[in-house]
């Protein structure tokens, strides 16, 4: 079992819609976790960390279960602009603080 | 403020051939990382470093080498470049002391014939 997974998609939504996507972790000690987005062709950018609590930033809202070890993302109202990849990392794996990536959930906004 | 930089942008090489991929930053972070990220792949940490003059091994260690001879430039090589090394290469910096973002350079498409 890989230690971050993701479901890679694409997942295809017309705008204004709904989505959520899920990742899970196989590591029950790890600390921190963060969602990037990766545009084509471009380099990973910090979307949002993700917090015991849960946080939300503006129409996305990150939620972490420990229990059941996910990590999910939701975006309401979706825009045309959200049409890219989005990178689940997870930190603190294996008594090490280095981020483990997962592969990328895919999401296509289209008119 | 550039954050982070990668030359080159795009590189062909031919199997045996050796180059080295520059990373820089100019915001003072103590860790950096080299990434490869191939189609269905995700990213793979390459080597990475906590420091001035410190590397370590990452997940895909095997046929690169690094070095970290100043805090802002971490240098990727290839000595003998093989087909399976053709990817995109992203450099990232951290500030380190779990401030926990990485900023990551526009990366360097490499392909090896």
């Amino acid at each position: 079992r890989k230690e971050v997974e993701q479901d890679p998609g694409p997942f295809n939504v017309p705008e204004g819609a709904t989505v959520a996507f899920n990742c899970t972790y196989s590591n029950s000690a790890s600390q921190s976790f963060f969602w990037y987005r990766q545009d084509c062709r471009k380099e990973p950018k910090l979307l949002m960390s993700v917090y015991s609590s849960g946080n939300e930033d503006g129409r996305f809202t990150a939620q972490l279960n420990r229990a059941s070890q996910y990590i999910s993302l939701l975006i309401r109202d979706s825009k045309l602009s959200d049409s890219a990849t989005y990178l689940c990392v997870v930190r603190g794996s294996g008594g090490s603080y280095i981020p483990t990536f997962g592969r990328g959930t895919s999401l296509i906004v289209h008119p | 403020n550039a954050g982070v930089t990668q030359t080159p942008k795009f590189r062909v090489l031919k199997t045996g051939q050796s180059m080295t991929l520059l990373c820089a930053q100019d915001m003072n972070h103590e860790y950096m990382y080299w990434y490869r990220q191939d189609p269905g792949m995700g990213l793979r940490l390459i080597h990475y470093s906590v420091g001035e003059g410190t590397t370590a091994k990452g997940e895909v260690p095997d046929g690169y080498n690094v070095s970290r001879l100043k805090k802002q430039n971490f240098l990727l090589g290839l000595e003998s470049a093989a087909p399976s090394q053709t990817s995109v290469y992203f450099c990232a910096a951290e500030a380190g002391n779990k401030r926990e973002t990485q900023y990551f350079g526009p990366g360097t498409r490499l392909l090896v014939l």
